[in-house]
C-alpha cells in the first residue's frame, strides 16, 4: 500500500482567490492523478501529473485554471485558480506504484468557494 | 468511451444480512476493477482489485467477483454491520494511462 498525505482537509476561500493543495506520499510511485469529485456526484479525473514535465489534463480540464506541479516520484501539488462557487469540491490525490496496479487515494481536500 | 454503473445507488439493511452490490462496464478492454470504500466527506479506501485474468478476490466479509466478458462485477458482503456503512464505488482500469473511470455508487446503511 501506499501513505498519503494531502493537505489541507478542507479550506473556505473567497471567490477570485487560488488554493494549492499537496499530496505527499511515504515512497516513490510511477502514477499520480488528481481527481475531483463534485457535491453528490462520482469521481472525475482531472489530469495526470507527469514528474519533471505538463500534467496531462483530461476533456474539460486545462492547464490556466488548474495547473498541476510534480517536482519528484513522491510529491505533486494541484491549484484552483480563480475560483467560484462551481469549484467547490472534493479534490483528491491518487497514486499507483507501476502502471495499471492499485490505485491509492488520499484523505480529499474539502474546498468550499464563497 | 468507458461507462460505470453501480445498482442499486442506495441500499438501506438491517444489521447482519448479506448483500450484494453490482457494478458493470461498457468496455471490457480492462487492466483490472476495484471497489472502494468512501465515508462521508472522505477519501477513498481500497477494498479489493481483481485483474482482469482473475475471477474473484476475497478479503474478510468482503467478496468481489469478475466476469469481464458480460462487463459484470459484484461485491458481496456478510453479515453486514453498521460500521459497513458508506458509499460503494466501483472502478475499472483500461488503455495505457492507468487512468481510473469510476461507478456513480452504490449508498449503503446498515441499520441496528
Amino acid at each position: 500500500s501506499a501513505v498519503i498525505s494531502q493537505k489541507p482537509s478542507r479550506d473556505i476561500c473567497q471567490r477570485g482567490t487560488s488554493l494549492t493543495i499537496q499530496c505527499q506520499v511515504d515512497s516513490q510511485v510511477t502514477m499520480m492523478f488528481w481527481y475531483r469529485q463534485q457535491p453528490g456526484q462520482s469521481l472525475t479525473l482531472i489530469a495526470t501529473a507527469n514528474q519533471g514535465s505538463e500534467a496531462t489534463y483530461e476533456s474539460g480540464f486545462v492547464i490556466d485554471k488548474f495547473p498541476i506541479s510534480r517536482p519528484n516520484l513522491t510529491f505533486s501539488t494541484l491549484t484552483v485558480s480563480n475560483m467560484s462557487p462551481e469549484d467547490s469540491s472534493i479534490y483528491l490525490c491518487s497514486v499507483g506504484r507501476e502502471f495499471n496496479t492499485e490505485a491509492f487515494f488520499g484523505q480529499g481536500t474539502r474546498l468550499t468557494v464563497v | 468511451k468507458q461507462e460505470v454503473t453501480q445498482i442499486p445507488a442506495a441500499l438501506s439493511v438491517p444489521e447482519g444480512e448479506n448483500l450484494v452490490l453490482n457494478c458493470s462496464f461498457t468496455d471490457s478492454a480492462i487492466y483490472n476493477l476495484q471497489w472502494f470504500r468512501q465515508d462521508p466527506g472522505k477519501g477513498l479506501t481500497s477494498l479489493l482489485l481483481i485483474q482482469s485474468s482473475q475471477r474473484e478476490q476475497t478479503s474478510g466479509r468482503l467478496n468481489a467477483s469478475l466476469d469481464k466478458s458480460s462487463g459484470r462485477s459484484t461485491l458481496y458482503i456478510a453479515a453486514s454491520q453498521p460500521g459497513d456503512s458508506a458509499t460503494y464505488l466501483c472502478a475499472v482500469q483500461g488503455g495505457t494511462a492507468s487512468k481510473l473511470t469510476f461507478g456513480t455508487g452504490t449508498r449503503l446503511q446498515v441499520t441496528l
